[in-house]
This record gives structure tokens, C-alpha cells and sequence, in this order.
């Protein structure tokens, strides 16, 4: 069965660093976003990408976020310089328009320290 | 814009008893609900989906919910409950137009003790 995959599992960055999270969306697919859950916290929406243009942002989508496709295959999330805040649980799901359920990987665990 | 609560922060329940895990939402529009449960470390998998038609819908591993539109509620159900269902489980909404951004609740950790 297809599945979304997620790299690296753990990610370990020092404040003002940048990251870069993969995702490889199941290849079908059209629809392409990312989540993320604080510890503790509920699952929270960031974006979401459609035709190599993001759809939608939610607020904590700001400037230091980016999100590409480069090919494809990937879909990647850029944190330009990390804070403490963004230590999180970073999920990417992909969906098509016929099933309108979005199949998540298994996540990024990022730690800023 | 939408949102969901789930009441219940925590279900403790012993192995093979029946479950409810309640979830209600708030939107002007139509819906889509789901229903995903998160296992020890693991990511997000899809228990059961409401799209339309039969407001009791049925997942995978025995769970089952149904939609009440009059109360805006799709709660989860199990008749028996197994060691391995201790889990964390998130109910989920999008508006039914597009393929939009799922928006979760806080989640209720399902403990199933023996």
C-alpha cells in the first residue's frame, strides 16, 4: 500500500539555525500539506500546496516558513531560522480530489535548542 | 470557521468493555468528519471517514461513529475495547467544497487497562 514518508524522523537544530524537512507524498497525489503538533498539544494545521502554489496558510505560517516542490517526488518544508517554539512534531499528509481524506507520514520530531 | 471539541482529555476503560469517545463541531457550512488515532510514537492513521450518505459509518479495527447533524456530533464507538487500542485519537473536520485543511481537536489518549 502506498505511504507517505517523512525525513529525517528526529532533527536535532540550534536556535536561529535552518532546517529543511522532506516529505515524499504518495505519487498520485495532488494535494500536499504539513501540520504540526506541539508536545501535548493538538495537531495544527501550517499549509497547504496545490499546483506548485500554496493554497492556504494558516498564522503560523509566516515569513520564516517556506514550503517547495522540486521535483516530482518531494515536498519540502524550510524553517529559515529556528526559535524554541518551533520544536514540534512536523507532519505531511498528501490527498487527492476523489477521496477528500489526507494520508499522513509518519512525522519529523524537530527539537530547537 | 469551524471548529471541534473533544471533551474527553482522557478514557480509561478495562480491556473488553464498550467505548465512546465524543466529538462535536461547529461550522456554517457542510462538513466532512473524520476520525484518527495517533499509536505511542507513530504518526496519524485514518479510522473512518463521514462524507455523505449513511450517518453510521464503520472504520477499520471494529470502531464505528455517527453523524448527528442536529447535534453536530460524530462520536466514536467500539463495542469491546482491546489492549491495543490505548491510543490517542483526534477528530478532524473540513469544509466539504474543497479539499481543505483538516482542523483537529485536542485529542482524548484512550487507556485500556487489563
Amino acid at each position: 500500500e502506498p505511504e507517505v514518508t517523512q525525513t529525517p524522523s528526529h532533527q536535532v537544530t540550534q536556535m536561529g539555525q535552518e532546517v529543511i524537512l522532506r516529505c515524499v507524498p504518495i505519487s498520485n497525489h495532488l494535494y500536499f500539506y504539513w501540520y504540526r503538533q506541539i508536545l501535548g498539544q493538538k495537531v495544527e494545521f501550517l499549509v497547504s500546496f496545490y499546483n506548485n502554489e500554496i493554497s492556504e496558510k494558516s498564522e503560523i505560517f509566516d515569513d520564516q516558513f517556506s514550503v517547495e516542490r522540486p521535483d516530482g517526488s518531494n515536498f519540502t518544508l524550510k524553517i529559515r531560522s529556528t526559535k524554541l517554539e518551533d520544536s514540534a512534531m512536523y507532519f505531511c499528509a498528501s490527498g487527492s480530489a476523489t477521496s477528500y481524506e489526507q494520508y499522513f507520514g509518519p512525522g519529523t520530531r524537530l527539537t530547537v535548542t | 470557521a469551524q471548529s471541534v471539541t473533544q471533551l474527553d482529555s482522557q478514557v480509561p476503560v478495562f480491556e473488553e468493555a464498550p467505548v465512546e469517545l465524543r466529538c462535536n463541531y461547529s461550522s456554517s457550512v457542510s462538513v466532512y468528519l473524520f476520525w484518527y488515532v495517533q499509536y505511542p510514537n507513530q504518526g496519524l492513521q485514518l479510522l473512518l471517514k463521514y462524507l455523505s450518505g449513511s450517518t453510521l459509518v464503520k472504520g477499520i479495527n471494529g470502531f464505528e461513529a455517527e453523524f448527528n447533524k442536529s447535534q453536530t456530533s460524530f462520536h466514536l464507538r467500539k463495542p469491546s475495547v482491546h489492549i491495543s487500542d490505548t491510543a490517542e485519537y483526534f477528530c478532524a473536520v473540513s469544509v466539504s467544497y474543497n479539499t481543505d485543511k483538516l482542523i483537529f481537536g485536542t485529542g482524548t489518549r484512550l487507556q485500556v487497562f487489563p
